[in-house]
């Protein structure tokens, strides 16, 4: 079966913290993404990515293919950060083209 | 262009009943996918689109379960007879090709009583 997992569940930290969130997969990809949900259920893309590293502000994905992982860190965390993130897949060689979803890691961000 | 719309927001029908959602995506975007979150969980895999061929459905997507989209732009999602298991939230999203970015709709929260 392929399946998406997410560590940890749940996270609390202060502000200010560098997060960690991570993700592994468990057959090849064509992709990778990293979303994020708050309240109320609206899902935003952060990252899609393939290979290697990406950033945008305070948010950092990092991909290795070889090791079926992915990472997604937050730096200088804010309590606005407070959300779900979730990883999915896009998975290669056939099969649904829809994504495959990780449960989600649920994060809180202490002022 | 606003983004991916679902309409309505929420909706409470009886057990039994009909119902239909439905999915506007962005006005360029050919892909559409319906995708189906209970409280707690990652969001499922239901279906999806390429312009207005359904390419994919998933063994979740039962026969009470149809989708739709006539000229390949917005989506319908029906759901007859409906059961309180599938209570849940149902999201659409839409891309341009495979391999970008989905961009998400707001959802519509089903609650079947």
């Amino acid at each position: 079966k392929n399946e998406v997992e997410q560590s940890p569940q749940n996270l609390t930290a202060q502000e200010g913290e560098f997060i960690t969130i991570n993700c592994s997969y468990s057959v090849g990809i064509s992709a990778l993404h990293w979303l994020q949900q708050h309240p109320g259920g609206g899902i935003v893309s952060l990252f899609m990515l393939s290979s290697g590293k990406k950033k945008h502000g305070r948010l950092i994905a990092t991909i290795n293919i070889q090791e079926k992982h992915s990472s997604l860190h937050i730096t200088a965390s804010h309590p606005r950060d407070s959300a779900v993130y979730i990883c999915a897949v896009a998975y290669s060689g056939g099969g649904a083209d829809g994504l495959t979803f990780g449960k989600g890691t649920h994060l809180i961000i202490q002022p | 262009d606003t983004g991916v719309s679902q309409d309505p927001r929420h909706k409470i029908t009886k057990r039994g009943q009909n119902v239909t959602f439905r999915c506007d995506p962005i006005s360029e975007h050919n892909r559409l996918y319906w995708y189906r979150q209970t409280l707690g969980q990652g969001p499922e895999f239901l279906t999806y689109f390429q312009n207005e061929a359904q390419l994919e459905k998933s063994r979740l997507l039962s026969d009470r379960f149809s989708a739709e989209r006539p000229k390949g732009s917005f989506s319908t999602l029906e759901i007859q007879r409906t059961e309180q298991g599938d209570s849940a939230m149902y999201l659409c999203a839409s891309s341009m090709g495979l391999l970008n970015e989905q961009y998400f709709g707001p959802g519509t929260r089903l609650t079947v009583t």
